[in-house]
C-alpha cells in the first residue's frame, strides 16, 4: 500500500511558468515532510522541507503549501527554469523514526 | 548540507561473483544508515536500515542472506550483492542520518550495478 500519493506522474512547463507537484497521506503520525530533487543518474537531493505545524514554507523559487485537515501538500516551482528539470519525490516521515516514505515520483519538464 | 559518497559509482560483475559498495558520510557522524535500490523510472524502495554497530533490519521480501550489510563505524556501511544475477541490476543508493545532519536523510549519488 503506498502510503505516500504523488501526481502528475509526468509534468510539462514552459520556461517561466509555475510547476505543481501534489502529494496526499492518509497515515497522521506523519511530521515531517521532504521534497527531494532527482537528476538522472544521482541520487536525491533534499529541497525543501515542512513539519505540519506551517502552512506553507518557502525557499527561493521553491514553495511548500501543506493542508493539514486534506492530509495534502504540495511543491510549486515558480518561474520553472530547465535547470528544474528532474524527478521530484515528496516523502513523509512518521514522528520519532528515521525511515522515510517516498511517494512515486514527478518527471517534470520545462521547455525552453 | 551533509556529504555522503558512494563508491563504486558504476560496476560490471559476472553472474554468480559478489560486488561490495561503500557508503561514507563524509562530514559527519552517520547513526543510521538506509539502503535503496531504485529501478528506471521509478521510486525508492527501502532494502534495509542499519544502526551502527548493530545488525540491519531488512525491509519484507529482501534477502539478509544475499544483501549483506555492514554498519561497522560511524562513517561507513557497506553493501554486499552476494552472488549477483542480472536481475540484481540496477542503481543502489544508501542515505545517512545523524546528529550532526540534523537526522535529515541524506543521500549518496548511488551505485549502478550491472550483472552479466
Amino acid at each position: 500500500q503506498q502510503q505516500v500519493k504523488q501526481s502528475p506522474q509526468s509534468l510539462i512547463v514552459q520556461k517561466g511558468g509555475i510547476s505543481i507537484i501534489n502529494c496526499a497521506y492518509e497515515n497522521t503520525a506523519f511530521d515531517y515532510f521532504p521534497w527531494y530533487q532527482q537528476f538522472p543518474g544521482k541520487g536525491p537531493a533534499l529541497l525543501i522541507a515542512i513539519r505540519p505545524d506551517v502552512s506553507e514554507k518557502k525557499e527561493g523559487r521553491f514553495t511548500i503549501s501543506f493542508n493539514k485537515s486534506a492530509k495534502q501538500f504540495s511543491l510549486h516551482i515558480m518561474d520553472s527554469q530547465p535547470g528544474d528539470s528532474a524527478t521530484y519525490f515528496c516523502a513523509a516521515r512518521v514522528i520519532g523514526a528515521n525511515n522515510l516514505f517516498f511517494g512515486t515520483g514527478t518527471r517534470l519538464t520545462v521547455i525552453p | 548540507g551533509a556529504v555522503v559518497s558512494q563508491h563504486p559509482s558504476r560496476v560490471i560483475c559476472k553472474s554468480g561473483t559478489s560486488v561490495k559498495i561503500e557508503c561514507r558520510s563524509l562530514d559527519f557522524q552517520a547513526t543510521t544508515m538506509f539502503w535503496y535500490r531504485q529501478f528506471p523510472k521509478q521510486s525508492l524502495m527501502l532494502m534495509a536500515t542499519s544502526n551502527e554497530g548493530s545488525k540491519a533490519t531488512y525491509e519484507q521480501g529482501v534477502e539478509k542472506d544475499k544483501f549483506l550489510i555492514n554498519h561497522a563505524s560511524l562513517t561507513l556501511s557497506t553493501l554486499t550483492v552476494t552472488s549477483a544475477h542480472p536481475e540484481d541490476s540496477s542503481f543502489y543508493i544508501c542515505s545517512a542520518s545523524g546528529q550532526g545532519a540534523s537526522y535529515e536523510q541524506y543521500f549518496g549519488p548511488g551505485t549502478r550495478l550491472t550483472v552479466t
